[in-house]
């Protein structure tokens, strides 16, 4: 099945630090999705971007797709940033895995 | 709108016993996914259903199983319950095969 890889594992950042997070993918992707995870386990939507570049105050994200990649960027980053990123792809014509998730990159922000 | 809520949150139970989780989407969402979430595995989908149908189902045994109802509301049931059961069930919902939004999760520990 497809393989997706986030990196790094984790990262520590001093707050106002600038930061990028990688995910690959092995395969071909319908759609790609970036979640942030709180400390209480919700998964929170960032960005869905099959391809292209989007940009939401200090976050933006690119996924190129023919390359299989996706980058997060978190800009000037702030301790409410801490928690894990993860990033997800369904496949085209998926069969039983509509979201494959990768495992993720745990981020701590300190002031 | 109201976001995808869960219930219980936490949960308490011994080897042997099964469970019952309940997920409400948004409103207007007619598509259920749950996924599994564990240290030593990551999020591992579960099973999704659509319009009361199962329409897709990942690679857990048959303990684990859900149900739809008309109004889109959803539970999961896993019965026999084993102690590698212990974790964070989180269930999304979607208007299709499209961008997945995610309640918070239900906790579950298994004595």
């Amino acid at each position: 099945g497809i393989q997706v890889e986030q990196s790094p594992p984790d990262l520590i950042l001093q707050e106002g630090a600038n930061s990028t997070l990688r995910c690959n993918f092995s395969d071909s992707v319908n759609n790609l999705q970036w979640f942030h995870q709180n400390p209480w386990g919700q998964l929170i939507n960032l960005f869905y971007i099959p391809s292209g570049t989007k940009q939401n105050g200090r976050l933006s994200a690119t996924t190129v797709a023919t390359e299989r990649y996706s980058l997060l960027y978190i800009s000037s980053s702030q301790t409410t940033d801490s928690g894990v990123y993860f990033c997800a792809v369904d496949l085209p014509n998926s069969g039983n895995t509509p979201l494959v998730f990768g495992k993720g990159t745990r981020l701590s922000v300190i002031a | 709108k109201a976001g995808v809520t869960q219930t219980p949150r936490y949960l308490i139970k011994t080897r042997g016993q099964q469970v019952t989780l309940s997920c409400s989407p948004i409103s207007g969402h007619r598509s259920v996914s749950w996924y599994q979430q564990t240290p030593g595995q990551g999020l591992q989908f579960l099973f999704e259903y659509f319009s009361e149908t199962q329409r897709n189902k990942g690679n857990f045994p048959g303990r684990f199983s859900g149900r739809q109802f008309s109004n889109s509301r959803s539970e999961m049931n896993v019965s026999t319950l084993e102690l590698g059961d212990s974790a964070l069930y989180l269930c999304a919902s979607s208007l299709g095969q499209e961008k997945q939004f995610f309640g918070p999760g239900t906790r579950l520990t298994v004595l």
